[in-house]
């Protein structure tokens, strides 16, 4: 049990489909994130929250759209995905997004979502 | 953004101490150096975090010379279940910003 509750594990969705993605901490951090892992690749940072808030899209396709309701829940709305688009989709949260320097506040991860776009 | 190099990927034996070394030449002041363990089909985990000098925890050490231009990070006696994929990643003071590379694929080998 890692704090961070990602759903569903699994997902096949076709490119017409309209799908989300739900991630819910237990952590009570006021920051959360997703990431996107494809095979063989880094992570890549897409979305950051911040007390509900967006502060970071980091150039992600609009098909991809993000919702934060509150600090515990975040979505991720899909729509008219591609093939290229199938990965494990991450999601974390931490205590704050530092900004200025300071103590670090660590991720804590969910497991993920495996997508995959036919 | 201090970028982070490390080996692709390493092997051990069960019971040996494996370091994993990692330059981030760029490093800027408020930077912290971090890391995380992922397993496949599993997010990352964090394991360690310093800032220079030695942090030790139940997992792991971590070495930081006095430039912090590098670090290593010293998983002792490893099992089996330690082969992962490390990160190693520089979390921007500036920007809050933690960007993930390649990461060492570490394989313990009985």
């Amino acid at each position: 049990e890692t704090g961070v509750t990602q759903t569903p594990r699994h997902l096949v969705m076709g490119m017409t489909n309209k799908k989300s993605l739900k991630c819910e901490q237990h952590l009570g951090h006021n920051a959360m994130y997703w990431y996107k892992q494809s095979a063989k690749k880094p992570l890549e940072l897409m979305f950051v929250y911040s007390l509900e808030e967006r502060v970071e899209n980091n150039s992600v396709p609009s098909r991809f759209s993000p919702e934060c309701p509150n600090s515990s829940h975040l979505f991720l709305h899909l729509h008219t995905l591609q093939p290229e688009d199938s990965a494990l989709y991450l999601c974390a949260s931490s205590q704050v997004v530092m900004v200025g320097g300071g103590d670090n506040s660590p991720l804590h991860f969910g497991n993920g979502t495996r997508l995959t776009v036919t | 953004l201090a970028k982070t190099t490390q080996p692709i990927s390493m092997d051990s034996y069960e019971g040996q101490e494996v370091n994993i070394t990692c330059s981030h030449n760029n490093i800027a002041t408020n930077d912290y150096i971090t890391w995380y363990q992922q397993f496949p089909s599993q997010g990352p985990r964090f394991i360690i975090q310093g800032y220079k000098t030695k942090v030790t925890n139940e997992v792991a050490s971590l070495f930081i010379p006095a430039d912090r231009k590098s670090s290593t990070l010293s998983l002792p006696r490893v099992s089996l279940s330690d082969t992962a994929v490390y990160y190693c990643l520089v979390l921007s003071g500036n920007t809050g910003k933690l960007i993930f590379g390649q990461g060492t694929t570490l394989q313990v080998k009985p």
